[in-house]
């Protein structure tokens, strides 16, 4: 299967932490990614981690994946009302011809209460 | 450098119209992928262009196609439109690496189709 799946909707106070779970099926699945999308605007990569490792942190953004379980999380720490946006977790995979096919979440709604 | 830019931004169509829309990759990218966003469907893989080559394609009807030219820059054309084409079309484009290929969208074009 090639499901990445994600909650809909999450809201954190102004000031509090954000953690944005996501669950993938593809075992042989090489990157993991993070986007945010703000209203009107297209995808922004935030941080990727690759499927070797437990932990990557960048800044406020701290990515754990635990790969026996397929589960990945997006961990904002200090959460901004500029971070409410929709993050879409998804993942890379091999093809059987060697090339790449990302398969991308619905999206969680990320609301931040000022 | 520049990023990923997608023309025209908005556009309005009536069923049974064709429409094309313009992507112009991230200079010295050679990959162009091409999705549809629906808030009902989420992101969904339409196809990926490399070197001029169709080489990976979605769940999408005949009706959706694309090319890209031998600067990269690449088109799709969806031809006799109908109500459930309205989305938002987002192009991404990536350096096609073997195994570090980070995708980076552009801003969208806004289908609505009457």
């Amino acid at each position: 299967g090639e499901d990445v799946e994600q909650s809909l909707f999450l809201s954190v106070r102004e000031g509090d932490s954000s953690v944005i779970n996501c669950t993938y099926t593809d075992s042989s699945s090489t990157y993991l990614y993070w986007y945010k999308q703000e209203p009107g605007a297209g995808l922004q990569l935030l941080t990727y981690i690759f499927s070797n490792m437990d932990m990557k942190q960048d800044q406020r953004l701290t990515v754990l994946l635990n790969k026996k379980d397929k589960h990945l999380s997006l961990r904002i720490a200090d959460t901004q009302t500029g971070d409410s946006a929709i993050y879409f977790c998804a993942e890379r995979q091999m093809n059987s011809g060697g090339y790449q096919k990302v398969t991308f979440g619905i999206g969680t709604k990320l609301q931040v209460i000022p | 450098k520049a990023g990923v830019t997608q023309t025209p931004r908005y556009l309005i169509k009536t069923r049974g119209q064709q429409v094309t829309l313009s992507c112009s990759p991230i200079s010295g990218h050679r990959s162009v992928s091409w999705y549809q966003q629906t808030p009902g469907q989420g992101l969904q893989f339409l196809f990926e262009y490399f070197s001029e080559t169709q080489r990976n394609k979605g769940n999408f009807p005949g009706r959706f196609s694309g090319r890209q030219f031998s600067n990269s820059r690449s088109e799709m054309n969806v031809s006799t439109l109908e109500l459930g084409d309205s989305a938002l079309y987002l192009c991404a484009s990536s350096l096609a690496g073997a195994n570090t290929d980070t995708q980076y969208f552009g801003p969208g074009t806004r289908l609505t189709v009457l």
